[in-house]
């Protein structure tokens, strides 16, 4: 593995259902973070996590779930997925989780459709 | 986070440099100027950030005006595979993780 993988590519969803999005990096990354990108809002934050052990909210949280067991993985978990929350997910891992030099590296993405 | 302006596309042809501008007029002090393109179908790429110098790296080069109200993002040589959304990002040094805010950006054609 070199830098930071996502899986699945993409998945489709009945509602109802839950889902875990997988994402590891193999960059002793100590900050990682959760995305979505919808068509004419952007990217937004959903959770993050500084380092091992801990994690936050972002701005969309609700409905999802995420932990930090380890450095490498940070798994997002969609308990009951609804419609809405189809979209492209990325996750993202930056060396640091503030100061100057934090420039977030992104996956490939994850495409999820709920219907 | 300071707020960017940036045009909403441009075109360049390829071989040429590409000059691509941001406005950040309410930029504050203690934040710095980070660039991200994003390749269609792509996760978000990290291309250079700056404070208040001038930055240059292989991919790119970075100058920010003395007053650190704006600043343009030159591809020196673009290539076909530059086409991309561009994204300026204005964010504050602080402890902690912290969202990236992307705004529109600027819709880049390199054309043969």
């Amino acid at each position: 593995i070199a830098g930071i993988t996502q899986a699945p590519t993409s998945q489709i969803l009945a509602a109802g259902r839950r889902m875990t999005l997988r994402c590891t990096q193999d960059m002793r990354h100590n900050a990682m973070y959760w995305y979505r990108q919808d068509l004419g809002l952007g990217l937004r934050l959903i959770h993050y996590s500084n380092t091992a052990g801990t994690t936050g909210k972002g701005e969309v949280p609700d409905g999802y779930s995420v932990s930090r067991a380890n450095t490498d993985d940070f798994p997002l978990t969609l308990a009951s997925a609804v419609p809405s929350q189809t979209s492209v997910y990325f996750c993202a891992s930056s060396l640091l989780a503030g100061g100057s030099n934090n420039e977030q590296f992104f996956g490939p993405g994850t495409r999820l459709t709920v219907l | 986070d300071a707020k960017t302006t940036q045009p909403t596309s441009m075109d360049c042809a390829e071989g040429r440099a590409a000059n691509l501008p941001c406005n950040h007029s309410t930029i504050s002090g203690n934040e710095y100027v980070y660039w991200y393109r994003q390749i269609h179908s792509q996760g978000p790429q990290y291309i250079i950030h700056g404070l208040k110098n001038n930055e240059t790296n292989e991919m790119a080069s970075l100058i920010i005006t003395e007053d650190r109200k704006s600043s343009t993002l030159i591809l020196p040589h673009a290539t076909l595979r530059d086409t991309a959304v561009y994204y300026c990002i204005v964010r504050p040094i602080l402890r902690g993780a912290q969202k990236l805010v992307f705004g529109q950006g600027t819709r880049l054609t390199i054309n043969p």
